[in-house]
C-alpha cells in the first residue's frame, strides 16, 4: 500500500513568517510529487508540483524534493492570514492514481 | 471557460434511496476521478477512468458505481448499498499527473 504521510496540524505561524509543510511518501519509485491548497469547504487546488531533486520556487512558494530521503517540503514566505488553509501533498508512482496525504492544516496568525 | 462542474452543490438523501452526482468537464482531459472526503481526511479514491466505456475501483468503490459514456461527463451513483455516504465527494480530471477539481458536492443522509 503506498502511503503518503503529513503532520495533521494545526501548524500555526505569526504573520510574516515562513511556514515550513512537510510530507514523506513510502513508494521510492514515486516521480512526480504536488502541494493542494484546499479552504475550508471548498475544492483543493494545485499550487507547485515538482518532479526532480532540488527547489522549485513560484512567488513565495517554495517545493523541495528529496527523493533519497522520500521527502517532500512545501516553503511559503512572508506568510498571510489567506495562506491559512489545509495543504495536501499528492504523489504520483506512474501507472497508479495519485496518492493524497491527509492534509496538514495552516493557521497564520495576524 | 474552461473547467469542471459538479452538480447540485448539496444533495440530501433518505435512507434506502440511489442518488446521482454529476461531474462535467470541458478541458478535454482524458482521465476523470471521484473522491470521497471526510471531515479532517484526505481524499479517497472511488472509482476512475482513463478512457470512455472504460473505468476502474479505486480503495473505497463499495456502494458507488460509474459510467464514462463520453468524454466530458463521469458521474457517480451512490447506491443504498452506501452505508455511510454523508460525506464531500470531489470529481477531478487529469492533465498528465495534474489533479484539477470541481467545486464539490456535499451529500447529507436525512
Amino acid at each position: 500500500q503506498k502511503e503518503v504521510e503529513q503532520n495533521s496540524g494545526p501548524l500555526s505561524v505569526p504573520e510574516g513568517a515562513i511556514a515550513s509543510l512537510n510530507c514523506t511518501y513510502s513508494d521510492r519509485v514515486s516521480q512526480s510529487f504536488f502541494w493542494y491548497r484546499q479552504y475550508s469547504g471548498k475544492s483543493p487546488e494545485l499550487i507547485m508540483s515538482i518532479y526532480s531533486n532540488g527547489d522549485k520556487e513560484d512567488g513565495r512558494f517554495t517545493a523541495q524534493l528529496n527523493k533519497a530521503s522520500q521527502y517532500v517540503s512545501l516553503l511559503i514566505r512572508d506568510s498571510q492570514p489567506s495562506d491559512s488553509a489545509t495543504y495536501l501533498c499528492a504523489v504520483y508512482s506512474g501507472n497508479t492514481p495519485l496518492v493524497f496525504g491527509k492534509g496538514t492544516r495552516l493557521s497564520v496568525i495576524a | 471557460d474552461g473547467g469542471i462542474t459538479q452538480s447540485p452543490k448539496y444533495l440530501f438523501r433518505k435512507e434506502g434511496q440511489n442518488v446521482t452526482l454529476s461531474c462535467e468537464q470541458n478541458l478535454n482531459h482524458d482521465a476523470m476521478y471521484w473522491y470521497r472526503q471526510d471531515p479532517g481526511q484526505g481524499l479517497r479514491l472511488i472509482y476512475y477512468s482513463q478512457i470512455v466505456n472504460d473505468f476502474q475501483k479505486g480503495d473505497i468503490a463499495e456502494g458507488y458505481s460509474v459510467s464514462r459514456e463520453k468524454k466530458e461527463s463521469f458521474p457517480l451513483t451512490v447506491t443504498s448499498a452506501q452505508k455511510n455516504p454523508t460525506a464531500f465527494y470531489l470529481c477531478a480530471s487529469h492533465r498528465g499527473f495534474e489533479a484539477f477539481f470541481g467545486q464539490g458536492t456535499r451529500l447529507t443522509v436525512v
